[in-house]
């Protein structure tokens, strides 16, 4: 199956920017997204990427895949305390019928 | 609104109490699926329906059932919970087959076996 890892946890002041990486093993993944998870909340879809992408932009976030290394990051400027949560990437392979999630990276924003 | 509403959002129970946590969608989505959370675990998936009575199991279903009775309601339950189910649990649907729009999920269950 899919295995997929992130680094449990980010530290970042506030108007820095914020680079989360995750990286896979499946090459056959189709459809790659990031979710973002508040306290007490569910998982909210942040934005995704087609495979045959290599960079999509989306106001302060920035996705960049890099198929080859098998490896996923997502990039927020000018970082705000709301940004502070748990981020997760997450992949859909071809043909299958689910998507596997990374382990969630926790994003800490100090002021 | 559109959205997915999970109930209870705590619950707390005693070993081998069944227990059943709904799961609604608005939506008229076709594909629900039910995950656990679990510190560094990620989110495991539980089960999942693509459509009316059709379910199949995902990475983690042993000690589940689920019913898909009805395109809203995917409910999930514990016939003899245990204390290694607890754990907050989602429900999460798409319009078809895992979205290449991603999950619509919910606010999430609370549980805890004692």
């Amino acid at each position: 199956g899919e295995d997929v890892e992130q680094s449990l946890f980010l530290s970042v002041r506030e108007g820095d920017s914020s680079v989360i990486n995750c990286t896979y093993t499946d090459s056959s993944s189709t459809y790659l997204y990031w979710y973002k998870q508040e306290p007490g909340a569910g998982l909210q879809l942040l934005t995704y990427i087609f495979s045959n992408m290599d960079m999509k932009q989306d106001q302060r976030l920035t996705v960049l895949l890099n198929k080859k290394d098998k490896h996923l990051s997502l990039r927020i400027a000018d970082t705000q305390t709301g940004d502070s949560a748990i981020y997760f990437c997450a992949f859909r392979s071809g043909g299958y019928q689910k998507v596997t999630f990374g382990t969630g990276t926790k994003l800490q924003v100090i002021p | 609104e559109a959205q997915v509403t999970q109930n209870p959002r705590y619950l707390i129970t005693v070993t081998g109490k069944k227990l059943t946590v709904t799961c609604s969608q608005n939506m008229n989505h076709e594909y629900m699926s039910w995950y656990r959370q679990d510190p560094g675990l990620g989110l495991r998936q539980i089960y999942y329906s693509m459509n009316v009575e059709v379910t199949d199991k995902g990475d983690v279903p042993e000690g589940y059932k689920v019913s898909r009775k009805e395109k809203r309601n995917f409910p999930l339950i514990l016939e003899s919970p245990s204390p290694n189910q607890t754990s907050l649990y989602f429900c999460a649907s798409s319009p078809t087959v895992p979205a290449n729009y991603g999950y619509t999920f919910g606010s999430g269950t609370r549980l805890t076996v004692v």
